[in-house]
């Protein structure tokens, strides 16, 4: 079946702009995950959504990025005003929900800030 | 802060030779999840340990966790080339709700 799917798979873009990066996860799954991992670091945790509330930001770092998430599916990570800091690769992931965590994880988008 | 600290960082192994990978982490877990990542591709789900005492196996990877030492090891039985790529653990922390906190990985190189 199909797995979770990130778009853009790269992007590039100047300093000060904003970008948006869109996350289609497993049909069905109702956890969805955002990670930011830099180049040959681990993974940093952003955001989960539980449906369509977004009960633990606290990985956000900072005011610049925000996430949502409509109808229970796609989801959307917006950075605005990007820095250089921020280039790296962001990563989805979805699961079930509850007691079944195992998170399934897309391709990632590959964000270059210039 | 829920720490989750991997060793070694970097392995360089030969062919046929077994070694461990171990994950440590410093609260409460029930769930301890093992991730491989290839070069410029994203993380393919290997495990999940979700008792104390469990043990899994696939191929020449097995994975077991102890949750009274708060430990989980990864272990390579006569590696082949094809095991090459990064090893992440993970534990969701019932503590803190539905964060994962993941490991910093352990790359694996396995030399002909």
């Amino acid at each position: 079946g199909a797995g979770v799917s990130q778009s853009p798979s790269n992007k590039v873009t100047e300093k000060g702009k904003d970008v948006e990066l869109r996350c289609d996860p497993i049909s069905g799954h109702t956890a969805l995950y955002w990670y930011r991992q830099s180049l040959g670091q681990g993974l940093e945790f952003l955001i989960y959504f539980q449906g369509n509330s977004a009960p633990d930001k606290s990985g956000l770092p900072s005011d610049r990025f925000s996430a949502e998430r409509t109808g229970g599916s796609v989801s959307t990570l917006t950075i605005q005003r990007t820095q250089q800091e921020d280039s790296a690769v962001y990563l989805c992931a979805s699961s079930l929900g509850g007691s079944k965590k195992t998170q399934y994880f897309g391709p990632g988008t590959r964000l270059l800030v210039l | 802060e829920l720490k989750v600290e991997q060793n070694p960082l970097f392995l360089s192994m030969q062919e046929g030779k077994n070694y461990t990978i171990y994950c440590n982490y410093s609260t409460t877990s029930d769930r301890l999840y093992w991730y491989r990542q290839d070069p410029g591709k994203s993380l393919e789900s290997l495990f999940v340990l979700l008792s104390n005492g469990a043990v899994k196996q696939e191929g020449r990877l097995m994975a077991s966790l102890d949750t009274k030492a708060r430990l989980s090891t990864l272990h390579i039985t006569a590696a082949v080339h094809d095991l090459s790529a990064t090893y992440f653990c993970a534990v969701d922390s019932t503590n803190t709700g539905n964060q994962f906190y993941f490991g910093t990985g352990t790359s694996l190189t396995v030399i002909p």
